[in-house]
């Protein structure tokens, strides 16, 4: 069967840097999605990976090894208003979007 | 705002009650999706219309059921849901759901509780 995962909750500290992973088994691969999603609001987009590497987007950056079937999300410089659920997500050979329980992070100050 | 929106924000219905979700997008997209959100689960896709056309339905129970009048609007009809299906229905919409880098912007949900 496919699968997504991902740690269903972390913690860090306001300032500092954390690292959310995200391990995938699926029928081939056309990219990975990372979204946030804020309690109570729509997930927003905040990453695609298509090859192997490190997307950096400001604060935030994506990196993806497809022969290890494995993506992280990197946050910087934590903010409280960076307080969400992160969903990855990974389309399929398909083009069906495969989804993670998503990892719910808590800042503290 | 995303520019998509889902109405109501809050249902609570019977389970013989019918009512209906919709969705409006003002992104000029094709495509457009529901999916149900359930606490701790993955995001589960119900029904996917591109350019006005159902492309998906994920085996979904027949008491929902999905309406596309045009390519701005989707509605999911409900009718003798049960318990089970309270969770967070959300509505999305990406330019054409047949491409590999094909963004969704999500609509903020319809939290439905069944009593």
């Amino acid at each position: 069967g496919q699968n997504i995962d991902q740690p269903t909750e972390m913690t860090a500290t306001e300032g500092a840097i954390v690292q959310i992973n995200c391990t995938y088994q699926t029928s081939g691969f056309n990219g990975l999605f990372w979204y946030q999603q804020h309690a109570g609001e729509a997930p927003t987009f905040l990453s695609y990976n298509v090859l192997d590497g490190l997307e950096e987007k400001g604060r935030f950056s994506s990196f993806l090894s497809r022969s290890k079937g494995y993506s992280y999300l990197l946050l910087k410089e934590l903010q409280m208003k960076d307080s969400a659920s992160y969903l990855c997500a990974v389309r399929d050979s398909n083009y069906q979007l495969i989804w993670g329980a998503g990892t719910k992070l808590i800042i503290k100050p | 705002e995303t520019g998509v929106t889902q109405t109501p924000r809050h249902l609570v219905m019977g389970m013989t009650n019918k009512k209906s979700l919709k969705c409006e997008q003002h992104l000029g997209h094709n495509a457009m999706y529901w999916y149900k959100q359930s606490a701790k689960k993955p995001l589960e896709l119900m029904f996917v219309y591109n350019f006005k056309e159902q492309t998906e339905n994920n085996s979904v129970p027949s008491r929902f059921s999905p309406e596309c009048p045009n390519s701005s609007h989707l509605f999911l009809h409900l009718h003798t849901l049960q318990p089970e299906d309270s969770a967070l229905y959300l509505c999305a919409s990406s330019q054409d759901a047949a491409t590999g880098a094909n963004v969704l912007t999500f609509g903020a949900g319809s939290r439905l509780t069944v009593l």
